[in-house]
């Protein structure tokens, strides 16, 4: 079965303190893997598609990568407004919905 | 400009009723989807449909009902017969080659 995990389940950093968020994915069939952001009680928000191994994307603080198995979001010198949970979700070939993993839910504190 | 509206935003329910929550876009996205969202679950998978007058069931759709009449609205509804309906409800969009989602605001239903 198609699964998507996310780790840590919670985070918690200092402003200023980078880290490395993880998604990890069952191989069959990728055929994109997406990152959100989702403040409480909203939807979420899309930040990064990444298509192939070895793709690359950033978005100010953010850095998102690809490998064959995982995908990576990393956050350098994150900010108190960096907080929120962050979603990971894999689109596999067919003709399916996305696969959502559990979320991290990130805590910068100043 | 384009987006998703979901409405109510809060919504109250006694047991035994059913209540419908609206999804509208007007992103003339051809695909929508609902989503159920609870505290450490992430979201989870009732109903998506891909074209008007079609619709097929998610990975939780005991108790879930869906129509797709028109291409801008995919309204669901939470029968009695859902045993659990308080979460936080999400709708969301895409065009067929799913090339990301865009989500609404949500609806938080509560039971009482």
């Amino acid at each position: 079965e198609d699964q998507v995990t996310q780790s840590p389940e919670a985070l918690r950093l200092q402003e200023g303190e980078s880290s490395s968020l993880n998604c990890s994915y069952t191989v069959s069939g990728l055929r994109g893997l997406f990152w959100y952001r989702q403040d409480p009680g909203k939807g979420p928000e899309f930040l990064f598609t990444l298509y192939s191994a070895g793709e690359e994307k950033e978005k100010e603080r953010l850095k998102a990568t690809l490998t064959k198995k995982e995908s990576f979001l990393h956050i350098t010198a994150p900010k108190p407004e960096d907080s929120a949970t962050y979603l990971c979700a894999v689109l596999y070939s067919g003709n399916t919905p996305l696969v959502f993993g559990k979320g991290t839910r990130l805590s910068v504190i100043a | 400009d384009g987006g998703i509206t979901q409405s109510p935003k809060y919504l109250f329910r006694k047991e035994g009723q059913n209540v419908t929550l609206s999804c509208e876009q007007n992103l003339n996205h051809d695909a929508m989807y609902w989503y159920r969202q609870d505290p450490g679950q992430g979201l989870r998978l009732i109903y998506y449909s891909q074209i008007v007058n079609d619709f097929q069931k998610g990975d939780i759709a005991e108790g879930y009902s869906v129509s797709r009449e028109k291409k801008e609205s995919f309204p669901l509804t939470v029968t009695s017969a859902q045993k659990n309906p308080t979460a936080f409800y999400l709708c969301a969009s895409s065009t067929l080659d799913r090339d990301g989602y865009t989500f609404g605001s949500g609806t938080r239903l509560t039971v009482v």
